[in-house]
C-alpha cells in the first residue's frame, strides 16, 4: 500500500507547550488509526477514526479526521515528559494490509 | 487486547547464519502479521502468517530470506536466513483482534555482526 506522510518528521518542545503531528495521504483512507512506540518499546494502539470529519479526545490527546478523509491530526495540549515517542498514523486499506505512516518523533524537554 | 511473547527479545549473530524468532499469542487469532523495523524508521510490514498455508509476502520479501511458519492460530515463526548486516533490525509479530487495532509484540532486536 501507499505510506501516508506525516509531519513533521521530528519536534522538539518544551514541556507544556502543545504539540501537533498530521497525517496525509493523496488517496481516500478507509480508516485511520494511531500508534504511540516509547524509545526502545513496541508501537502500542491510541484509536481508530473511521468517520469524515470524527474527532476523538483522550484526555490531552485530540485526534482528527479530515472531512475528506484524506488526511488526520494528533494533538497534546500541553505536553509532558512521559509524551515523549515516535507517533504513527495507519491506514487500514484493505482489512488485512497496514500502511504505516513515516512517524513523527517528540522529545519533550523541562 | 492480547498478549503476545515473543523470542529471543535480542540476538547478536554471524554473517550467513539464520535466526528463527517465535511469537506465541494468549488466544486464536486469524489475522497475524510480521513486520520490520529498521534503526529510526517507520515499520514495514514484511508477510502475513497464514494458518496452515504459505504465507503472503509483501514485494520486496521472499519466503526464501524469510520463511515463515503458522501451523496454529496461536503460534508463528519467522526466520531470516543467510543474514547479512542489512538484517540487523527489530522484527515484530503482531495480531489484528479488532478490524484496524493491531497488538504487537515486544519486538525482536537482531544484530548481524
Amino acid at each position: 500500500g501507499q505510506q501516508v506522510m506525516q509531519i513533521p518528521q521530528y519536534q522538539h518542545v518544551q514541556e507544556g507547550e502543545d504539540f501537533t503531528t498530521y497525517c496525509n495521504s493523496s488517496t481516500t483512507l478507509s480508516n485511520i488509526q494511531w500508534y504511540k512506540q516509547r524509545p526502545g518499546g513496541h508501537p502500542v494502539f491510541l484509536i481508530q477514526l473511521v468517520k469524515s470529519g470524527e474527532v476523538k479526545k483522550q484526555k490531552r490527546l485530540t485526534f482528527q479526521f479530515g472531512e475528506a478523509k484524506k488526511n488526520s491530526s494528533l494533538h497534546i495540549t500541553a505536553t509532558q515528559t512521559t509524551d515523549v515517542g515516535t507517533y504513527f498514523c495507519d491506514d487500514t486499506g484493505t482489512a488485512s494490509k497496514l500502511t504505516f505512516g513515516t512517524g513523527t518523533r517528540l522529545q519533550v524537554t523541562l | 487486547s492480547a498478549v503476545i511473547s515473543q523470542k529471543p527479545s535480542r540476538d547478536i549473530c554471524q554473517r550467513g547464519t539464520s535466526l528463527t524468532i517465535q511469537c506465541q499469542v494468549d488466544s486464536q487469532v486469524t489475522m497475524m502479521f510480521w513486520y520490520r523495523q529498521q534503526p529510526g524508521q517507520s515499520l514495514t510490514l514484511i508477510a502475513t502468517a497464514n494458518q496452515g498455508s504459505e504465507a503472503t509476502y509483501e514485494s520486496g520479501f521472499v519466503i526464501d530470506k524469510f520463511p515463515i511458519s503458522r501451523p496454529n492460530l496461536t503460534f508463528s515463526t519467522l526466520t531470516v536466513s543467510n543474514m547479512s548486516p542489512e538484517d540487523s533490525s527489530i522484527y515484530l509479530c503482531s495480531v489484528l483482534r479488532v478490524p484496524g487495532e493491531l497488538f504487537f509484540g515486544e519486538g525482536s532486536r537482531l544484530t548481524v555482526l
